[in-house]
């Protein structure tokens, strides 16, 4: 079955913690990405990544860490810096070749600061 | 910056209606339009997705229009049914096919 899976489904943190989001994808996709889910403002990019080893911020990046050691992997990390980390977390992945662009998303995983 | 608006916030239909869900756009330069649904609490499954050379896109009873000269797209939904109660996302996909999103309407499909 190929898809893409995301662990947690749920998290909580304490105050000043780190936490890292698991995202894998085994679509043999090229590009990956992290968003951010609000009530009532819709998605909102975070990081994506388009080659291994090479990762771009978004629109809201500040608190939050990436990295691409492997195509199938793009692990996010929440940092004590994030100051409204509580919300739904979505990765996404496309391929880069041919015409369509389609992003695919996983389950997402929803963290909660305690 | 790309900006995405979509109305209305929230639709409540009577099963078997037919209905139409919009979205607009303010930058007309998109790679394309990409549909989404999304049930509470998980993640988006896509449903249709409209390349900026085409006009509309179909599958079973979902039709998705594209209008880039106006900045806008249509989702009609035929027939409408009770599981078809989800939340609508549309996305269009700029450079780096990075999303800009809407807020969603949120619809309700009543017995």
């Amino acid at each position: 079955d190929g898809g893409i899976t995301q662990s947690p489904k749920y998290l909580f943190r304490k105050e000043g913690q780190n936490v890292t989001l698991s995202c894998e994808q085994n679509l043999n996709h090229d590009a990956m990405y992290w968003y951010r889910q609000d009530p009532g403002q819709g998605l909102r990019l975070i990081y994506y990544s388009q080659i291994v080893n090479d990762f771009q911020k978004g629109d809201i990046a500040e608190g939050y860490s990436v990295s691409r050691e492997k195509k199938e992997s793009f692990p996010l990390t929440v940092t004590s810096a994030q100051k409204n980390p509580t919300a739904f977390y979505l990765c996404a992945s496309r391929r880069l070749a041919g015409d369509v662009n389609e992003q695919f998303f996983g389950p997402g995983t929803r963290l909660t600061v305690l | 910056k790309q900006e995405v608006t979509q109305i209305p916030a929230a639709l409540s239909v009577p099963e078997g209606e037919n209905l139409v869900l919009n979205c607009s756009f303010t930058d007309s330069a998109i790679y394309n339009l990409q549909w989404f649904r999304q049930d509470p609490g998980k993640g988006l499954t896509s449903l249709l997705l409209i390349q900026s050379s085409q006009r509309e896109q179909t599958s079973g009873r979902l039709n998705a229009s594209l209008d880039k000269s106006s900045g806008r797209s249509t989702l009609y939904i035929a027939a409408s049914q009770p599981g078809d109660s989800a939340t609508y996302l549309c996305a269009a996909t700029g450079t780096a096919s990075k999303l800009t999103f809407g807020t969603g309407t949120r619809l309700q499909v009543t017995l």
